[in-house]
């Protein structure tokens, strides 16, 4: 299996632009994690989904930010519209219950707002 | 709500030591605990998962206990290598959330 893949690896944009991250998670997972990572706060559980079900979006910071599973191969995390603090890594990751929960993460997409 | 600490921040022993990681939780109502590692640029890669209603698990080099009691987990690596520097992360499972410690970057010099 290729893993959690994210894209894109990288994002630069301006104050105020909406960015669509990308996740698509290992296949028959049936758990989905948004998270986002900075030195000042560390790792963040941002939501997460079961079986394509929002679970948990405590989490989320604001309205700004959104997150949909449209199907088990697939999600998206909307920040629109971004501000510089939102610069950080997010990470997704997917695990699956029969597994014991361990969650295997994704490579991570670096955002950078400017 | 729960805090995860982990003590100390950063730790650089010699190659070949035996070294442990500290991670301590305030609210001892977990469903599970997770130790992930996670090398510089990149994502992270669990470790070792204990359930709520075990007290360790290992695998090859690495021991994890968890005290639900006292609050506390720690990772003991045995005869410490380069390539197992990194930084390490403990993450608690509590309810519907996930907490996750700062983390103890490991430095093993040659």
């Amino acid at each position: 299996d290729a893993g959690v893949i994210q894209s894109p690896r990288h994002e630069v944009t301006e104050m105020g632009q909406e960015v669509t991250l990308r996740c698509k998670p290992i296949s028959g997972h049936d758990y989905l994690f948004w998270y986002r990572q900075t030195m000042m706060r560390g790792l963040e559980l941002l939501i997460y989904f079961n079986n394509n079900v929002p679970i948990d979006d405590s989490g989320m910071p604001e309205d700004r930010f959104s997150a949909k599973m449209p199907n088990a191969s697939f999600s998206t995390l909307k920040i629109q519209p971004s501000e510089p603090r939102d610069s950080a890594v997010y990470f997704c990751a997917s695990s699956l219950v029969g597994t014991g929960e361990t969650q295997y993460f994704g490579p991570g997409t670096r955002l950078l707002v400017l | 709500k729960q805090e995860v600490t982990q003590i100390p921040a950063a730790l650089s022993v010699p190659e070949g030591e035996n070294l442990v990681l500290n991670c301590s939780f305030t609210d001892s109502a977990i469903y599970n605990l997770q130790w992930f590692r996670q090398d510089p640029g990149k994502g992270l890669t669990s470790l070792l998962l204990i359930q709520s209603s075990q007290r360790e698990q290992t695998s090859g080099r690495l021991n994890a206990s968890l005290d639900k009691s006292s609050g506390r987990s720690t990772l003991y690596i045995a005869a410490s290598q380069p390539g197992d520097s990194a930084t390490y992360l403990c993450a608690v499972r509590g309810g519907n959330q996930f907490y996750f410690g700062t983390g103890t970057s490991l430095t093993v010099i040659p």
